[in-house]
């Protein structure tokens, strides 16, 4: 069973801080990994890694990928209060043909001013 | 603008009622998918269509029927036999040959509250 695994499920922290939220999985026709934030309501789309040890680099996010240990990390330096959101890891795989996101269970970060 | 639009945004239903959400897109997306969002699990597969008259079940189909007639429409009944149904529905799109794919478009979703 395809599954994608990720820590801390919650995480509260202060305005300023640096936060590291982990996806951890295990999946067969692994394609790439993808990262997205959710608010309110419709996730947005912030990374898609397919390849090991390069980061991907926006702003004060970022995330790298290692394909040997199977699991991924995103960074958040000097977080604000407009970082909160959920966060949600995705293994893009085919499966039977098709092109499939498996998620995890996200991550809820709060950041209090 | 191109996108997905998801309706009803909130819907409420009596227990042993089916209920249709509605998802469309204007992307010319080939691949449609509806995902189930619970608090604590992220988000599951319902059901998923890569082209027109043409789905499949994924994780958790039991209780759920779609229908694709048109590629621009991927309507979702949620039946009777779904015994816990309340929940936070998810549709989206995907145009996978892209070369600067980027993953799933959304809809802004549909909040089912059985009453």
């Amino acid at each position: 069973e395809d599954k994608v695994v990720q820590s801390p499920l919650s995480l509260v922290v202060h305005e300023g801080d640096t936060v590291t939220l982990n996806c951890s999985y295990e999946v067969t026709n692994f394609r790439s990994l993808l990262w997205y934030k959710q608010e309110k309501k419709a996730p947005t789309f912030l990374f898609m890694l397919t390849s090991s040890g390069i980061e991907k680099k926006s702003g004060r996010l970022s995330s790298i990928l290692d394909k040997k240990e199977l699991f991924s990390i995103l960074n958040i330096t000097a977080t604000q209060t407009g970082d909160s959101a959920v966060y949600l890891c995705a293994v893009l795989l085919f499966y039977q043909g098709a092109q499939k996101l498996v998620f995890g269970q996200g991550t809820r970060l709060t950041i209090n001013p | 603008d191109g996108g997905i639009t998801q309706s009803p945004k909130y819907l409420f239903r009596k227990e042993g009622q089916n209920v249709t959400l509605s998802c469309e897109q204007n992307l010319n997306h080939d691949a449609m998918y509806w995902y189930r969002q619970d608090p604590g699990q992220g988000l599951r597969l319902i059901y998923y269509s890569q082209i027109v008259n043409d789905f499949q079940k994924g994780d958790i189909a039991e209780g759920y029927s779609v229908s694709r007639e048109k590629k621009e429409s991927f309507p979702l009944t949620v039946t009777s036999a779904q015994k816990n149904p309340t929940a936070f529905y998810l549709c989206a799109s995907s145009n996978g040959q892209a070369r600067d794919w980027r993953g799933y478009t959304f809809g802004s979703g549909t909040r089912l509250t059985v009453v």
